[in-house]
């Protein structure tokens, strides 16, 4: 069964960098993910979508700030110099048999 | 740039049918075979996947609740709908439509809150 697992939570202070991880369940280790950013009280945003390999595709307006790689299973975010509208939850995506599977989200607090 | 609108009903009587719109501008819904997805998010949750269409008029609907979903699209009005039959309280939530097999585009969100 496709599985996204992520943290529930992180945080890192202004100005740091920090990285949240989606880990895809056995066997779907070649899958490639989408990072959504869900502000408070707003819709998600696509952050871009990360293939297997690395290579990522950045939506509209994403800061260079925001950065993507992966490891075998693991598909990380890594967000650098973090500002106070980085404050949010993060979603990572994939599309299984016919459906998306979402992770829980990480809820990233920035110091 | 494209743009995704829901619209719809805030309110809904238990037992009843939702139904809510998508608008999509700054393209057209029936090029470029996309799949066109609606997503909920019950308050304080995380999201759960309805279902989609396909621009060829194929879809598929979660298994949780393929049995009450419909999702159906007009091409002249560059616009796909959701209908979700014989609500309960356990349907009151934020209903996002989105674009894309990984969701490069979605909308603002609308409430729906099942309630007499």
């Amino acid at each position: 069964q496709l599985v996204l697992t992520q943290s529930p939570s992180a945080s890192a202070s202004l100005g740091a960098s920090v990285k949240l991880t989606c880990t895809l369940s056995s066997g779907h280790s070649s899958y490639a993910i989408a990072w959504h950013q869900q502000q408070p009280e707003k819709g998600p945003r696509y952050l871009m979508k990360l293939n297997s390999d690395g290579s990522h595709t950045k939506g509209d307006g994403i800061p260079d700030r925001f950065s993507g790689s992966s490891s075998g299973a693991e598909r990380y975010l890594t967000i650098s110099s973090l500002q106070p509208e980085d404050e949010a939850d993060y979603y990572c995506q994939t599309w299984g048999t016919g459906i998306w599977v979402f992770g829980g989200g990480t809820k990233l607090t920035v110091l | 740039q494209v743009q995704l609108q829901e619209s719809g009903p805030g309110l809904v009587k238990p037992s009843e049918t939702l139904s809510l719109t998508c608008t999509v501008s700054g393209g057209s819904i029936s090029s470029g075979g996309y799949y066109w997805s609606w997503i909920r998010q019950h308050p304080g949750k995380g999201l759960e996947y309805i279902g989609y269409i396909y621009n060829s008029g194929s879809t598929y609907y979660n298994p949780s609740l393929k049995s009450r979903v419909t999702i159906s699209v007009d091409t002249s009005k560059n616009q796909f709908s959701l209908k979700l039959s014989s609500v309960t309280a356990a349907d009151t939530a934020v209903y996002y439509c989105a674009r894309g097999d990984y969701g490069d585009y979605w909308g603002q969100g609308t409430l729906v809150t099942v309630s007499s």
